[in-house]
């Protein structure tokens, strides 16, 4: 399976503080896209990340990929109680199986 | 809000009953997709359907049903379900059928078959 898997399964930051999570995944893929939710609600893009990129930013995000480890990792930084969400990292394969495929997330916890 | 929109948010029904969820987008989209979130578990996605046509369905039990009218409307339709498909069903779009788009989701609906 490609299915990623994010780690650390929860975290606990205080604001200000940069928070790191990370997505291992099994198989090669064509691109690699961060989702964020929050309670109940439904997912909101993020970032995509082909495989041929290693690094992209959006405002306080950062994402790395690395295809010869599988692995990726999301970067917030200055974190904000509104970051308080969960994250995912969902891979991708172009072609006739195309389709998106989610890891079970990380909960971040942003506190005062 | 993203452009789509999922009615209704919450629904309780029985496991003798019949009931549709319905999915809307404004985005233009051709792509819309049916996934499935439950407790501790990856989001599953359970169909996809470009330019109206279904394109994937992920071993999903024919109690539910999905329907495509046209590229803006997707409707999942619910008979004879089981307590483990209390869940969060979410709907989400895309430009095209490719993973190389991103997907913008709906709020979901949060199901519970009692």
């Amino acid at each position: 399976s490609q299915q990623g898997e994010e780690d650390p399964q929860a975290l606990s930051i205080q604001e200000g503080e940069n928070a790191t999570m990370n997505c291992s995944y099994k198989t090669s893929i064509n691109n690699l896209q961060w989702y964020r939710q929050n309670s109940g609600r439904g997912l909101v893009h993020l970032i995509l990340i082909r495989s041929n990129e290693r690094e992209k930013h959006s405002g306080r995000l950062r994402v790395t990929l690395d295809t010869s480890k599988k692995s990726s990792s999301l970067l917030i930084t200055a974190s904000r109680a509104a970051d308080t969400a969960s994250y995912f990292c969902a891979t991708g394969v172009t072609g006739t199986a195309s389709k998106l495929t989610f890891g079970t997330g990380t909960r971040l916890q942003v506190t005062l | 809000e993203t452009g789509v929109t999922q009615t209704p948010r919450h629904l309780v029904m029985g496991m003798t009953n019949k009931k549709s969820l319905k999915c809307e987008q404004h985005l233009g989209h051709n792509a819309m997709y049916w996934y499935k979130q439950s407790a501790k578990k990856p989001l599953e996605l359970m169909f996809v359907y470009n330019f109206k046509e279904q394109t994937e369905n992920n071993s999903v039990p024919s109690r539910f049903s999905p329907e495509c009218p046209n590229s803006s409307h997707l409707f999942l339709h619910l008979h004879t379900l089981q307590p483990e498909d209390s869940a969060l069903y979410l709907c989400a779009s895309s430009p095209r059928w490719d993973t190389g788009y991103e997907q913008y989701f709906g709020p979901g609906t949060r199901l519970t078959v009692t």
